[in-house]
């Protein structure tokens, strides 16, 4: 079993739509949790970053972290076409001097 | 202020060949760490480098290597190439010391083709 997964899709929703992406982990010592988009021919860049349980919200986004039950979610509202990207989730045991471990990635397309 | 540089960009090798690929980190920034990206495994941490001394490695063989300079550019070497080293390597620097997550760019990647 991997340590991290995540459904790689293809996830396609119409513009406007509520997105809800997801991972799930097995190893109960991670406690950072992050979101990364990557856009086709970029390197990752970070969304949102939480440490332990609850939710965080940054605009449309919001991140949520269950730890009780290893689930971690993105919810991304009003989504647009520029939204269309692959989107990684990532976690680490602390915040320094840790590598982070990812998952594969979903691929979302937000149809206009 | 310019983002994690790298090059080249594309690269085609043969098997059998060896390979370095740099990066350039953020002006100001100290700590590189390089992972690979495979459609069938995802990203994977590779090693990472502070004032020139690696303090992690994934779990890689060992012709992957690395290294950093006195400037924080760092330099990853794959010898003996292999079809499955076929990848997107992907360079992220952070300022701090100790890496903080939060803190980490990415640059765009060197997408290697081994044939």
């Amino acid at each position: 079993q991997k340590e991290v997964e995540q459904d790689p899709g293809p996830l396609s929703v119409p513009e406007g739509a509520i997105v809800s992406l997801n991972c799930t982990y097995s190893n109960s010592a991670f406690q950072y949790f992050m979101w990364y988009r990557q856009y086709s021919r970029k390197g990752p860049e970070l969304l949102m970053y939480t440490y332990s349980s609850g939710n965080k919200e940054d605009g449309r986004f919001t991140a949520q972290v269950d730890k009780s039950s290893k689930y971690i979610s993105l919810f991304i509202r009003d989504s647009q076409p520029s939204d269309s990207a692959t989107y990684l989730c990532a976690m680490s045991r602390s915040s320094g001097n840790t590598p982070l471990v990812f998952g594969k990635g979903t691929r979302l397309s937000v149809i206009a | 202020k310019a983002g994690v540089t790298q090059t080249p960009r594309y690269l085609i090798k043969t098997r059998g060949q060896q390979v370095t690929l740099s990066c350039s980190p953020i002006s100001g920034h100290r700590s590189v760490s390089w992972y690979q990206q495979t459609p069938g495994q995802g990203l994977q941490f590779l090693f990472e480098y502070f004032s020139e001394t690696q303090r992690n490695k994934g779990n890689f063989p060992g012709r992957f290597s690395g290294r950093q300079f006195s400037n924080s550019r760092s330099e990853m070497n794959v010898s003996t190439l292999e079809l499955g080293d076929s990848a997107l390597y992907l360079c992220a620097s952070s300022p701090k010391g100790r890496v903080n997550q939060e803190t980490q760019y990415f640059g765009p990647g060197t997408r290697l083709l081994v044939l």
